[in-house]
């Protein structure tokens, strides 16, 4: 089954614990995000990425990185979480050439204390 | 850059009636798409309706259409015949259609949402 996973998909943590949120496609695209959504702001892009090893910054990307080494997996890193990163993150791809057919992960509720 | 705007918080709806959803966007692009997508309590964000710019006549898809305006810069969706597992959150978004690796190259650009719960 065509998919994209995110894990956790759930998880608290407290402020300044270094944390990773894996995102794992298994369609072979080239193009993948990071999004986060909170109450009233709908979702914003936080990072994406173009092929392996190509990465950009969307809009809201302070307090986050990412990698990509392998075109299946783009993990966000939060190296130092604090509360105003308490969101839903959502991952998504698609094919290079068909950016207008994304795929959306599970999300990933995250909380900071 | 692009906004979107969704000026409708929250909206209701009996089951089995007819509710339009509102969407206005700005950009200064001439060529783009836009999209309606629901995402019911499992958060699942799911495509209900894709535009592209380009095309005048308005997309449907089953029960779903739109009304597209672009001089108006408005972007709305009709639900016929509406059904209880409609009741969601539907977010309104936006797209450049840009050259391969341009800036913004497959950004989403979201309005704020609209929660619909369609009553029995």
């Amino acid at each position: 089954e065509a998919q994209v996973t995110q894990n956790p998909r759930y998880l608290i943590t407290v402020t300044g614990k270094k944390l990773t949120v894996t995102c794992s496609q298994n369609m072979n695209h080239e193009y993948m995000s990071w999004y986060r959504q909170d109450p009233g702001l709908g979702l914003r892009q936080i990072y994406y990425s173009m092929n392996v090893e190509v990465t950009d910054k969307g809009d809201v990307p302070e307090g986050y990185k990412v990698s990509r080494k392998e075109k299946r997996n783009f993990p966000l890193i939060l190296e130092s979480p604090s509360p105003n990163q308490t969101s839903l993150y959502f991952c998504a791809s698609s094919i290079y050439t068909k950016p207008y057919e994304q795929y959306f992960g599970p999300g990933t509720r995250l909380t900071v204390t | 850059a692009q906004t979107v705007t969704q000026s409708q918080p929250e909206m209701s709806v009996q089951e089995a009636e007819t509710v339009t959803l509102s969407c206005t966007y700005d950009t200064s692009e001439s060529n783009y798409y836009l999209f309606w997508y629901k995402q019911p309590p499992s958060r699942q964000m799911i495509l209900v309706i894709r535009q592209e710019a380009y095309k005048q006549q308005n997309a449907t898809e089953n029960r779903f259409s739109v009304n597209f305006q672009k001089a108006a810069k408005s972007f709305s969706l009709k639900i016929s015949d509406s059904q209880l597992g409609d009741t969601a959150m539907y977010f309104c978004a936006f797209m450049k259609q840009v050259g391969a690796g341009g800036t913004s190259y497959g950004k989403l650009t979201f309005g704020q949402g609209t929660i619909l719960t369609v009553h029995p």
